[in-house]
């Protein structure tokens, strides 16, 4: 069992450019899900995935960001024209569907905006 | 609306002590709940989780949590700390059919040795 992988764990970047992370889910989970979290905070949802499907997604994903999930299997999330606000941990969690079926987490990938 | 309020933001215990941090939570029906733990710079573990059934669940790293419905509660607890245990704990309640988590702000754990 590989866990949940995030790829990269670091990106430092220009306010303005855009960014794009990886998540690679356990193998056999159908349901992917994206966090946010700032610092001294709690995760925030983002959006979630089962399968290819895009389910919800939540009024914090403005038109800049974009997920997709094409073959149900890995997912990236893409931020376009960074802000300093985006400066964040970003957690990838996968599961399997169904109900007592509890998250597990990657290390995340660190946002800073220069 | 869905919420989770951990109302200690910091702790400091002496190693071998023991430990509860609280966990209250706002949900109309039977919640899912969990207890993650953060180290700096990591991902979230998963310490324990309750869906139905005994209230009191046993999870990882000799911790243990007692769901209370009356008083919309779900501490953590664990009767001797280690200084590993030091990290970041996070409650958080399944609150939906989509299973998304709505999470507590977090309780930072120290250990004095």
């Amino acid at each position: 069992d590989t866990g949940v992988s995030q790829d990269p764990r670091h990106k430092i970047t220009k306010r303005g450019q855009n960014v794009t992370f990886r998540c690679d889910p356990i193998s056999e989970h159908n349901r992917l899900y994206w966090y946010r979290q700032t610092l001294g905070q709690g995760p925030e949802f983002l959006t979630y995935f089962q399968n290819e499907a895009q389910l919800e997604k939540s009024r914090l994903l403005s038109d800049r960001f974009s997920a997709e999930r094409p073959k149900g299997s890995f997912s990236t999330l893409e931020i376009q024209r960074t802000e300093q606000g985006d400066s964040a941990m970003y957690l990838c969690a996968s599961s399997l569907g169904g109900d007592n079926q509890p998250q597990h987490f990657g290390d995340g990938t660190r946002l800073s905006i220069l | 609306a869905q919420s989770v309020t951990q109302p200690d933001i910091h702790i400091t215990v002496s190693e071998g002590a023991s430990l509860e941090l609280r966990c209250n939570y706002s949900y109309g029906a039977t919640p899912y709940l969990f207890w993650y733990v953060q180290s700096p710079g990591q991902g979230l573990q998963l310490l324990l989780k309750y869906f139905s059934g005994d209230t009191l669940v046993q999870g990882i790293k000799g911790f243990e949590a007692e769901f209370k419905r009356s008083q919309s509660s779900f501490n953590l607890r664990k009767p001797s700390v280690h200084w590993s245990d030091a990290a970041e704990y996070f409650c958080a309640v399944d609150a939906g059919n989509n299973r998304k988590l709505i999470w507590g702000l977090g309780t930072s754990l120290a250990v004095n040795p």
